[in-house]
């Protein structure tokens, strides 16, 4: 079967940095995905991988194994607004996106 | 209006009714996608609509009722609906459906309660 693994809830505080894990099993691959979800609001494109490596914009960076089946999302210098669901999903070989139970980022003071 | 918007946000209805969600892409899109999110559940692809053609059913039930009757519009019928199909239904679009880099543009969901 097809799956993917986050964790479902961390923790970090204002101004450090975050990193985010998603494993993936999947039947092909045609990219990963990193969503953010505010609470009761729609699912925001973060990012696309479709090559190892990492891909930096702005704060937010993604990387990705292949090889592994892995990737994660890195949050530097985190705000508060940043507190918010992170969802990884991965596009199979026809063309869905499988997606993770999401991890919910909670960020103190 | 702009994105993907989606009507009604909130509906509660009995299992003998007959409702509908409605959705609205002003991108110019040609796939549009049925979401359903349950609470920490992965988010579950329903249908999948590429140039007003149905190209995915993921072995939903028959109870819920996709209708495209344009790449701008999406509709979902629900009738006889269960306890168990209270959840946020998300509609997205995207540029096409078979272009692995095209992200999806999501509305705001119905968040729907089945009494």
């Amino acid at each position: 079967g097809q799956n993917i693994d986050q964790p479902t809830e961390m923790t970090a505080t204002e101004g450090a940095i975050v990193q985010i894990n998603c494993t993936y099993q999947t039947s092909g691959f045609n990219g990963l995905f990193w969503y953010q979800q505010h609470a009761g609001e729609a699912p925001t494109f973060l990012s696309y991988n479709v090559l190892d490596g990492l891909e930096e914009k702005g704060r937010f960076s993604s990387f990705l194994s292949r090889s592994k089946g892995y990737s994660y999302l890195l949050l530097k210098e985190l705000q508060m607004k940043d507190s918010a669901s992170y969802l990884c999903a991965v596009m199979d070989s026809n063309y869905q996106l499988i997606w993770g139970a999401g991890t919910k980022l909670i960020i103190k003071p | 209006e702009t994105g993907v918007t989606q009507t009604p946000r909130h509906l509660v209805m009995g299992m003998t009714n007959k409702k509908s969600l409605k959705c609205e892409q002003h991108l110019g899109h040609n796939a549009m996608y049925w979401y359903k999110q349950s609470a920490k559940k992965p988010l579950e692809l329903m249908f999948v609509y590429s140039l007003e053609e149905r190209v995915e059913n993921n072995s939903v039930p028959s109870r819920f009722s996709p209708e495209c009757p344009n790449s701008s519009h999406l509709f979902l019928h629900l009738h006889t609906l269960q306890p168990e199909d209270s959840a946020l239904y998300l509609c997205a679009s995207s540029q096409d459906w078979t272009s692995g880099s095209n992200e999806q543009f999501f509305g705001p969901g119905t968040r729907l309660t089945v009494l």
